[in-house]
């Protein structure tokens, strides 16, 4: 069974672009959960989406926004990129009901510049 | 100003000793714990999760232990290999019906085995 697919893995922008960051998660799973990872603030969860709904959200400015279509990929985007959004973007899987563990991809890394 | 980096704190074993990771959350209502491992240009890589209605969990050369009473949680691994070299980290998920599969993680413990 496939794992959890980012694409791309490496990324470099300029402050003020926009990136979009894609995600396809395992066969079946319908739960799609996007992270951030820096050196100074850790892993911190930006957003949730199941069966293309957001369900849940974390504490990042609206530059950050996300979508998931009918297959359940989904597609996190970054507007007018800053150089503190220079970081590992962590796409999690999961079935999306009860307690399941989460399956991570390899990440994008994404370099503002 | 300039960020500080998070100052991750290393556990250093020698190859074939147990190794104990341990990891305070911090939401009492959380009632799913997942510890991952991390290597060096990858993804987090899921080791081994427990329910808050349990206080141990056996794997293959892992258990983790769960104290809700001092909100604790740790992680032994036995026989440390050289491949068990990562970051560990914990991960704690809030209460069922709170909404989804968010996590919210620990700073992480480098773990380094030496020969």
């Amino acid at each position: 069974k496939a794992g959890v697919t980012q694409t791309p893995r490496y990324l470099i922008k300029t402050r003020g672009q926009q990136v979009t960051l894609s995600c396809s998660p395992i066969s079946g799973h319908r739960s799609v959960s996007w992270y951030q990872q820096t050196p100074g603030q850790g892993l911190q969860f930006l957003f949730e989406y199941f069966s293309e709904t957001q369900r849940n959200k974390g504490n990042f400015p609206g530059r950050f926004s996300g979508r998931q279509f009918s297959n359940s990929r989904s597609e996190m985007n970054v507007s007018t990129l800053e150089l503190g959004d220079s970081a590992l973007y962590l796409c999690a899987s999961s079935s999306g009901t009860g307690d399941t563990e989460a399956f991570f991809g390899q990440g994008t890394r994404l370099t503002v510049v | 100003g300039e960020s500080v980096g998070l100052h991750l704190p290393t556990l250093s074993v020698q190859e074939g000793d147990n190794s104990i990771i341990n990891c305070a959350y911090s939401n009492s209502a959380s009632d799913y714990f997942i510890w991952y491992k991390q290597e060096s240009g990858k993804g987090p890589q899921f080791i081994i999760d427990i329910r808050s209605n349990m206080d141990k969990r056996q794997g293959q050369r892992v258990t983790v232990l769960l104290n809700k009473t001092v909100k604790h949680l740790s992680l032994q691994i036995a026989a440390t290999q050289p491949g068990d070299s990562a970051v560990y980290f914990c991960a704690e998920k809030g209460p069922r019906g709170g909404g989804g599969n968010k996590l919210t993680f620990g700073t992480g413990t480098q773990l380094k085995v030496e020969l």
